[in-house]
């Protein structure tokens, strides 16, 4: 247990529907990121939060993602109008620092569109 | 070319030898490098940082060439707790802070 959590773990849902995932990173960590992985394939960078600023938004990020982290503390993803290409694993970091310190991981939420 | 290129094995290797792991990243102003291990179904584990002297720690030690863009990880004496994918992470350079991580190398450590 590395100390960040995320919540729920496991989310099925049907096309079309919209869906939230909640993440608590290491308290003292002003830095969080979002990923996605899919099988066989590295964690993809999504997004950054720098205390409650989000500075940093990857291609993958389309219109229908959308994440805050209100009073930089957790942090929420919600995805609306799921797609069947939306199942992935989603990983939140958090770190205390720049891109050169350890980014500790959640146990991710695993999203399944039907 | 990728951004950051593995070998993604698997590598079967019995236990007691020495394997070691190539990485090539593509962006020159890539600036952070690391080797993170994923157990299977578990999240990326830091195992560790890649400097630009080399570094060491215990039975792994990590090697950059900034010249030719290549990171490597060769680690001695493997165990079969060593089993895991290892991903090669390289921060994006140019101001830009995400993360690049390769797709892994799946290395499995035969008794």
């Amino acid at each position: 247990d590395t100390g960040v959590s995320q919540n729920p773990r496991h989310k099925i849902t049907k096309r079309g529907q919209n869906v939230t995932f909640r993440c608590d990173p290491i308290s003292e960590h002003n830095r969080l990121y979002w990923y996605r992985q899919t099988l066989g394939q590295g964690p993809e960078f999504l997004t950054y939060f720098q205390n409650e600023a989000q500075l940093e938004k990857s291609r993958l990020l389309s219109d229908r993602f959308s994440a805050e982290r209100p009073k930089g503390s957790f942090s929420t993803l919600e995805i609306q109008r799921t797609e069947q290409g939306d199942s992935a694993m989603y990983l939140c970091a958090s770190t205390r620092g720049t891109a050169e310190y350890e980014q500790y991981f959640g146990p991710g939420t695993r999203l399944t569109v039907t | 070319r990728k951004e950051v290129e593995q070998d993604p094995g698997p590598f079967n290797v019995p236990e007691g030898a020495t394997v070691a792991f190539n990485c090539t990243y593509s962006n020159s102003a890539s600036q952070s490098f690391f080797w993170y291990r994923q157990d299977c179904r578990k999240e990326p584990k830091l195992l560790m940082s890649v400097y630009s002297s080399g570094n060491e720690d215990g039975r792994f030690t990590a090697q950059l060439n900034r010249a030719s863009q290549y990171i490597s990880l060769l680690i001695r004496d493997s165990k079969l707790s060593d089993s895991a994918t290892y991903l090669c992470v390289v921060n994006k350079g140019g101001g830009a802070d995400g993360l690049t991580f390769g797709k892994g190398t799946h290395l499995i450590i035969q008794p």
